[in-house]
């Protein structure tokens, strides 16, 4: 069963434009939500993160958006550069006797276009 | 620097043949973690080791095993019993908390059958 759901699969954004990325988690229990970036043939590199306590965290040009009561986060990324061109992945954490784990939604693939 | 080494980059395994895939941090992190990704999906959790010595199952844990000796280490056996072993490995550190606590991955081990 799939906890965290991510969409679109794949997006394409014009070079200065906004890319949206959309999650929805099930498990109340989740409490930090990180944004990971990868490139082909790598490995995934944190992009940005927030806990529920926070409704936005803004990192340059990155945002996420966390909505507590809808179960849903998102991330912006403003002024898109063809450098932005990736696969990002948002996940969910609980914590606890079992440990720091991460649950990952599916993925969306990012084209800019210059 | 500090970070996560994965070796081999690239690995071929023929049928019947276990294979170890190596994963070394110096980052001085409690907990490790090794995870599949198949392509155009997200990541899913094989197993995971908050200490020395100790290690859990995650969600896919079947056809696979990990030993985890030294804080540094935790190499993941592909055994002969995972029928479908080609996808691509992520090796992952943590400190450990009660928080949730951002993940860094390694650059991947690309495993495919002969």
């Amino acid at each position: 069963q799939q906890q965290v759901k991510q969409s679109p699969q794949s997006l394409i954004v014009q070079k200065g434009g906004i890319s949206i990325i959309n999650c929805a988690y099930e498990n109340t229990a989740f409490d930090y939500f990180p944004w990971y970036q990868q490139f082909p043939g790598k490995g995934p590199a944190l992009l940005i993160a927030i806990r529920p306590d926070v409704s936005e965290k803004k990192e340059g040009r990155f945002t996420i958006s966390f909505n507590k009561s809808a179960k849903q986060f998102s991330l912006h990324i403003m002024d898109s550069q063809p450098g932005d061109s990736a696969t990002y992945f948002c996940a969910a954490s609980t914590t606890g006797a079992a440990g720091n784990k991460l649950t990952f939604g599916g993925g969306t693939r990012v084209l800019v276009k210059p | 620097d500090g970070g996560i080494t994965q070796s081999p980059k690239y690995l071929f395994r023929k049928e019947g043949q276990n294979v170890t895939l190596s994963c070394e941090q110096n980052l001085n992190h409690d907990a490790m973690y090794w995870y599949r990704q198949d392509p155009g999906q997200g990541l899913r959790l094989i197993y995971y080791s908050q200490i020395v010595n100790d290690f859990q199952k995650g969600d896919i844990a079947e056809g696979y095993s990990v030993s985890r000796e030294k804080k540094e280490s935790f190499p993941l056996t592909v055994t002969s019993a995972q029928k479908n072993p080609t996808a691509f490995y992520l090796c992952a550190s943590s400190m450990r908390s009660d928080r949730g606590q951002p993940q860094h991955f390694g650059d991947g081990t690309r495993l495919s059958i002969l």
